[in-house]
């Protein structure tokens, strides 16, 4: 199978314009996680959506949103980027359910650089 | 809220050699599962090994093993033979009933393989 696949793997922005992340899960797999990851926070979990719906969402400000498709792929949107943005941005999917009791696969990352 | 604390930035070991990477948690939670992930400078997030709480034994995969002590909420990884591709960050990461999907991550432990 397939891994966990995210585009774009790099990506420079500028203060103020938006970017949208994008992520594909493993065949199968309905549950999708986002987290951010910083030097100074490190691994902070962003939102998880599961068929097409968020069913749990960490914290951070409404700047960051996102979306489930039918197929499960999923996107993030963070507008009026500012410089604290800048991160590794790592999506996750695990079949089935939102159980605790399933494993988290990741992906490669998305490298946003705010600038 | 749950926390997981990772007190060793850093740890080198000798090639062959066998080296354990600390982990504390707390969660009020009795239902959860701990992680440890390797983060190799590709940036991509790999499952290493997991643990079910309600298991008294301890997991092992290949050349890694847990130490899971309930009680005192201690997680640590035991990784023998070392090898140079054991190099990268290690991550201790939990997951319970009460947040579901959601990862809560440690620190870290970047893990140094000399010859």
């Amino acid at each position: 199978k397939a891994g966990v696949t995210q585009t774009p793997r790099y990506l420079i922005k500028t203060r103020g314009q938006q970017v949208t992340l994008s992520c594909s899960p493993i065949s199968g797999h309905r549950s999708v996680s986002w987290y951010q990851q910083t030097p100074g926070q490190g691994l902070q979990f962003l939102f998880e959506y599961f068929s097409e719906t968020q069913r749990n969402k960490g914290n951070f400000p409404g700047r960051f949103s996102g979306r489930q498709f039918s197929n499960s792929r999923s996107e993030m949107n963070v507008s009026t980027l500012e410089l604290g943005d800048s991160a590794l941005y790592l999506c996750a999917s695990s079949s089935l359910s939102t159980s605790y009791q399933e494993t988290q696969y990741f992906g490669p990352g998305t490298r946003l650089l705010v600038l | 809220a749950q926390t997981v604390t990772q007190s060793q930035p850093e740890m080198s070991v000798q090639e062959a050699e066998t080296v354990t990477l600390s982990c504390t948690y707390d969660t009020s939670e009795s239902d959860y599962y701990l992680f440890w992930y390797k983060q190799p400078p590709s940036r991509q997030m790999i499952l290493v090994i997991r643990q079910e709480a309600y298991k008294q034994q301890n997991a092992t995969e290949n050349r890694f093993s847990v130490n899971f002590q309930k009680a005192a909420k201690s997680f640590s990884l035991k990784i023998s033979d070392s090898q140079l591709g054991d190099a990268a960050m290690y991550f201790c990461a939990l997951k319970s009933a009460g947040t579901a999907s959601k990862l809560t991550f440690g620190t870290g432990t970047r893990l140094q393989v000399t010859l």
